[in-house]
């Protein structure tokens, strides 16, 4: 099935560490994105990616960083310098953001990220 | 400009309609609904291309006035099965970073029994 993989689902952090969480899709999507969900927030973009070897920060890219080597896979690193790095992350996908449709956004089950 | 979400939340009893409204200060060329339930990934419910267009999906059906720079999601004879937090993502023109959606704060929908 096509689809989008994150992991792991949940996470726990020491202070001072940083962490990675993984996505890959396998629905030959373009673009792929990173957001962040804390309650009565709804979502916010942290970086997107449009193609491969190339990626733009979101508005809270802060203490975040991203790689795209492969258009499958656009895993998140959480760094130490994210002071407040417990919320719910989503990982998603679009065909094509510079097309009409496009732009639908597709998103994975997500990760919880806990500091401990 | 984030779009504007109202109401945030709203309490139905099964049957009950409602309506949730997306609003932005910018022009808008798309408007997508999704609906997430407590702790999964947002749904994807329905895009919305053409000022005035409305779609439908089961009984839940959605507007989009191009001029006013708004969009409308109605649910009709609620089911204890549409609860989650609805949110609205916009577009502005295609190309670069403004293709990307700006989601908004999201709408709480709670159907009673």
């Amino acid at each position: 099935d096509g689809g989008i993989t994150q992991s792991p689902k949940y996470l726990f952090r020491k202070e001072g560490q940083n962490v990675t969480l993984s996505c890959e899709q396998n629905l030959n999507h373009d673009a792929m994105y990173w957001y962040r969900q804390d309650p009565g927030q709804g979502l916010r973009l942290i970086y997107y990616s449009q193609i491969v070897n190339d990626f733009q920060k979101g508005d809270i890219a802060e203490g975040y960083s991203v790689s795209r080597e492969k258009k499958e896979s656009f895993p998140l690193t959480v760094t130490s310098a994210q002071k407040n790095p417990t919320a719910f992350y989503l990982c998603a996908s679009s065909i094509d953001p510079r097309t009409v449709s496009g732009n639908t956004i597709y998103f994975g089950e997500g990760s919880w990220l806990t500091v401990v | 400009q984030q779009p504007v979400q109202s109401p945030q939340a709203v309490i139905l009893r099964e049957g009950e309609d409602a309506v949730i409204n997306c609003s932005s200060s910018k022009a808008l060329y798309s408007v997508h609904w999704y609906r997430q339930k407590h702790g999964e990934a947002p749904v994807f419910l329905m895009i919305l291309l053409k000022g005035g267009e409305q779609k439908g999906h089961e009984k839940i059906s959605a507007s989009f006035n191009e001029k006013k720079q708004q969009s409308s999601l109605y649910l009709t004879a609620s089911q204890l099965s549409y609860s989650g937090t609805y949110f609205c993502g916009t577009g502005g023109p295609y190309g670069g970073s403004q293709g990307n959606l700006i989601f908004g704060k999201g709408t709480k929908l709670s159907v009673k029994p």
